[in-house]
This record gives C-alpha cells, sequence and structure tokens, in this order.
C-alpha cells in the first residue's frame, strides 16, 4: 500500500521551516525520503531505519516514529535551493521491491 | 564517476508498436527498479530485479516487460498491450532495500 502524504503542497518564505509527514498502515523496517525538482530525477536525502539510524547528507532532519508507523521530515531555514516536490518510500518488507513511494509534497519557497 | 544512464531521453510510440527503453548502471548494484511518474503523480513501481536473470513484478506490470541478463542493464519494453504508456520513465538501482535509491535522468514516452 501507497503510504499518505501531508500536506499536498506548501508555499514558503525563504527562511521559513516546514514539516512533511509520512505515514503507512503497515510496520515499516524503513522511510526514504527523496526530492524531485520539475522534469528531473529524484534525488535522494535520506533514509531512516528501524531501531534508530538515520543515514542522510544535507542539512535537514528526519524523524522515524515505529510504533506510529510515521515519519516526519523538517526543512528548517528554508532555502530557494529547496523548492520541489518530496517523496517518501515506505519499506514494509524484506524484499527490494517492496518499498513504495506517497503522492509527494510540492514546496515551494518564495524569495 | 558511477551512476545511471537512461536512454533516450524522449520517445515517441506509434499505434501497435513496442519500444524498450535502455537503462544501464555502473555501480555495481543488485537491485534495479522501473517506475512510471504520471504528472503530480508518485512513483508507481513496474517491475524490480533483486539479482541478474531474476525480476518481479511490481503494481503495474501490465503491458510491460523486462529482463536482467547482465548485472548492468535493465531494458524495459512497452507493449503495444499497454494502451496508455504517455508517462515519464524512471529507471533506478540501489544496494538493497536499506541503501538509497540512485535514480536515472529519465526517458519520456509520448504515443504519436
Amino acid at each position: 500500500q501507497q503510504p499518505v502524504q501531508s500536506p499536498q503542497a506548501v508555499i514558503l518564505r525563504e527562511g521559513e521551516d516546514a514539516v512533511i509527514n509520512c505515514s503507512s498502515s503497515k510496520a515499516l523496517y524503513s522511510v526514504h525520503w527523496y526530492r524531485q525538482k520539475h522534469g528531473e530525477a529524484p534525488v535522494f536525502l535520506m533514509i531512516l531505519l528501524k531501531g534508530g539510524e538515520q543515514k542522510g547528507h544535507e542539512k535537514i532532519s528526519a524523524s522515524f516514529n515505529e510504533k506510529k508507523q510515521q515519519s516526519s521530515l523538517y526543512l528548517t531555514a528554508s532555502q530557494l535551493s529547496y523548492s520541489g516536490t518530496y517523496f517518501c518510500g515506505t519499506v514494509p518488507g524484506r524484499r527490494v521491491g517492496d518499498m513504495r513511494f506517497g503522492a509527494g509534497t510540492r514546496l515551494t519557497v518564495k524569495p | 564517476d558511477g551512476g545511471i544512464t537512461q536512454s533516450p531521453k524522449y520517445l515517441f510510440r506509434k499505434e501497435g508498436q513496442n519500444v524498450t527503453l535502455s537503462c544501464e548502471q555502473n555501480l555495481n548494484h543488485d537491485a534495479m527498479y522501473w517506475y512510471r511518474q504520471d504528472p503530480g503523480q508518485g512513483l508507481r513501481l513496474i517491475y524490480y530485479s533483486q539479482i541478474v536473470n531474476d525480476f518481479q513484478k511490481g503494481d503495474i506490470a501490465e503491458g510491460y516487460s523486462v529482463s536482467r541478463e547482465k548485472k548492468e542493464s535493465f531494458p524495459l519494453t512497452v507493449t503495444s498491450a499497454q494502451k496508455n504508456p504517455t508517462a515519464f520513465y524512471l529507471c533506478a538501482s540501489s544496494k538493497d532495500r536499506n541503501q538509497p535509491q540512485h535514480f536515472g535522468d529519465g526517458t519520456r514516452l509520448s504515443i504519436l
């Protein structure tokens, strides 16, 4: 099943913060976060693993509540370059093909 | 630099025609994936492959076929049975389910 993302869209001014949520109806092994600019390929942001380990490389943070099967992506002091569509991918099973992406959250950062 | 190469960037299909989208990776990843993205939509899994000579259907496999004869290559054929093929197709690869997926630049397929 596809995870549910909220909000569907958000508009910010530079320097403002945003939170994007992702929830699943299944128990999760991990949650992935990606950002996609218009017409381009998605780019990896972060993976959150069951048990608390987190892998990422940008100035963006995230949380993973295993009990609630939810993850949240925190964008602080947003920059114009943060604009794009953010997708979460949830991994409920052990097979590589088990990941499913949410419908995306479109983030627009204005000057 | 390692990465994933998809070709062509744009592809047009005539009625009743099969077309093949190429995907090559030099990241030494075992797993490869094909996704379809429609305007304003998320990514839907078409097929995936965990190892050479093995692949599995995703959520929307009807009208598509794949092969995995080499670790580096995972071509996708859009057959004439796929009645609504117009979409953005993305190929990805990863080491395993808990490692990042690396995406190619995509192929945009349209009907003539």
